[in-house]
């Protein structure tokens, strides 16, 4: 059974560094095509897809924030880590992990199982 | 920049059909994009509908199709059920270990 769940500072100051954490069980992102996005969505708004992590470690990030943000994994610990930097009141949002299907040439390309979110909320 | 346009709010009526799409600002939405489709209910984590354009995510019911209609992706609700009402996120995948989403469209059964 496939399980996602995120934690992290329920709050943060302006200009402060987020650092959020996905543990996963189900699967292992040594496995060959496995990987993990970070997608936010500030309250009453859309979905924003953040960043992947494959398991060659290779990293994706979105074009507009690519700046801020840094992923990473720990294989054994099952967790990818989402680093983003300065954050901004802008930045309040509901930030959710998700698995893709796969990250291989002919995969289908969706978020297969998402986490339950956490919430952050940037104040000072 | 992408751009992902979805209706902001459609209604439909018990019973009724209903099709939502997923656009491009600029360029035709193709199956290249794997179009994708999500289901979320207030303080819900997103729920996989739809992938690769019109394959039915397990335990969906097949009241939920995907297809490409002229230069959109689309989601179609054959007999609209009540617990149907939900916002629903469409993504692509632009290439390059990118995606999109739409900015979603709020579904209203009545």
């Amino acid at each position: 059974q496939v399980t996602l769940r995120e934690s992290g500072p329920a709050l943060v100051k302006p200009t402060q560094t987020l650092t959020l954490t996905c543990t996963f069980s189900g699967f292992s992102l040594s496995t060959s095509g496995m990987c993990v996005s970070w997608i936010r969505q500030p309250p009453g708004k859309a979905l924003e897809w953040l960043a992947r992590i494959d398991w060659d470690d290779d990293k994706y990030y979105s074009t507009s924030l690519k700046t801020r943000l840094t992923i990473s994994k720990d294989t054994s610990k099952k967790q990818v880590v989402l680093i983003m930097t300065n954050m901004d009141p802008v930045d309040t949002a509901t930030y959710y992990c998700a698995r893709i299907s796969r990250c291989v040439v002919g995969s289908s390309w969706h978020f297969d199982y998402w986490g339950q979110g956490s919430l952050v909320t940037v104040s000072s | 920049q992408t751009v992902v346009t979805q209706e902001p709010s459609f209604s439909v009526s018990p019973g009724g059909t209903v099709t939502l799409t997923c656009g491009l600002s600029s360029g035709s939405v193709s199956t290249t994009y794997y179009p994708s489709w999500y289901q979320q209910t207030p303080g819900q984590a997103p729920r996989t509908l739809i992938y690769s354009t019109n394959t039915r995510s397990s335990g969906v019911p097949d009241r939920f199709s995907g297809s490409i209609l002229g230069n959109k992706a689309a989601l179609t609700i054959t007999g609209a059920q009540a617990d149907d009402e939900s916002d629903y996120y469409c993504v692509l995948y632009m290439g390059s270990g990118i995606w999109v989403f739409g900015g979603g469209t709020k579904l209203t059964v009545l």
